[in-house]
């Protein structure tokens, strides 16, 4: 069975431009995460959805950052007028359920780095 | 803030010794531990979990031990291999969330 996939998998773009980033969960995963880990740090939580929902957005840094998900499947998360500090690998991860502690299935990542 | 600490960037064992990677945490909300892996250009995958109600679980070369009192958890690889050097994070859960340790790197030499 297919894993969570995320594209792209590298994304250079210039500062002040916007990025999107796509995840597909495992299907019927109906919790899906994002996360950020900058070099050398740990992962930083951005969001969670509970199906399409997102009941803990604690995690964006800025109002730059916003996030959706469709269909109980894609989620995209979209950072506008990037910065420099937004470089980071960005992680997608699914699991069966958000309240019974099941492990993440994380993806590979996307690399954003903006020049 | 730092909810979950993992004190030690890296830890070097050799092959066929116990390697033991250490986590504390603050929060005692958390209900849930797990340990990942990670390895160079991919995401991490899930190793073994642990509920706040044990102390101990085995899976195979690894153990993870839980200390409530002290807010405390380690993972035991024994023998560890080669194959084991990877980045290994902890994680702690409360309600679904799970937040993560800086990662310790594991390297198992020949």
């Amino acid at each position: 069975g297919a894993g969570v996939s995320q594209s792209p998998s590298n994304k250079v773009t210039e500062k002040g431009k916007d990025v999107e980033l796509r995840c597909d969960p495992i299907s019927g995963h109906t919790a899906l995460y994002w996360y950020r880990q900058r070099l050398g740090q740990g992962l930083e939580f951005l969001i969670y959805f509970q199906g399409n929902s997102a009941p803990d957005k604690s995690g964006l840094p800025s109002d730059r950052f916003s996030a959706e998900r469709t269909g109980e499947s894609v989620s995209t998360l979209t950072i506008q007028r990037t910065q420099q500090e937004d470089s980071a690998v960005y992680l997608c991860a699914s699991s069966l359920a958000s309240l019974y502690n099941s492990p993440l299935h994380f993806g590979n990542g996307t690399r954003l780095t903006v020049t | 803030d730092q909810q979950v600490k993992q004190n030690s960037p890296s830890l070097s064992v050799q092959e066929g010794r116990i390697s033991i990677l250490n986590c504390d945490y603050t929060n005692s909300m958390f209900d849930y531990f797990l340990w990942y892996k990670k390895y160079p250009a991919e995401g991490p995958t899930f190793l073994i979990s642990i509920s706040s109600i044990k102390d101990k679980n085995e899976d195979g070369r690894f153990t993870v031990f839980l200390n409530k009192s002290a807010k405390h958890l380690s993972l035991h690889i024994v023998p560890s291999q080669p194959g084991d050097s990877a980045v290994y994070f902890c994680a702690s859960t409360n309600a679904g969330k799970s937040t993560f340790g800086d990662g310790t790197t594991l390297t198992v030499k020949p």
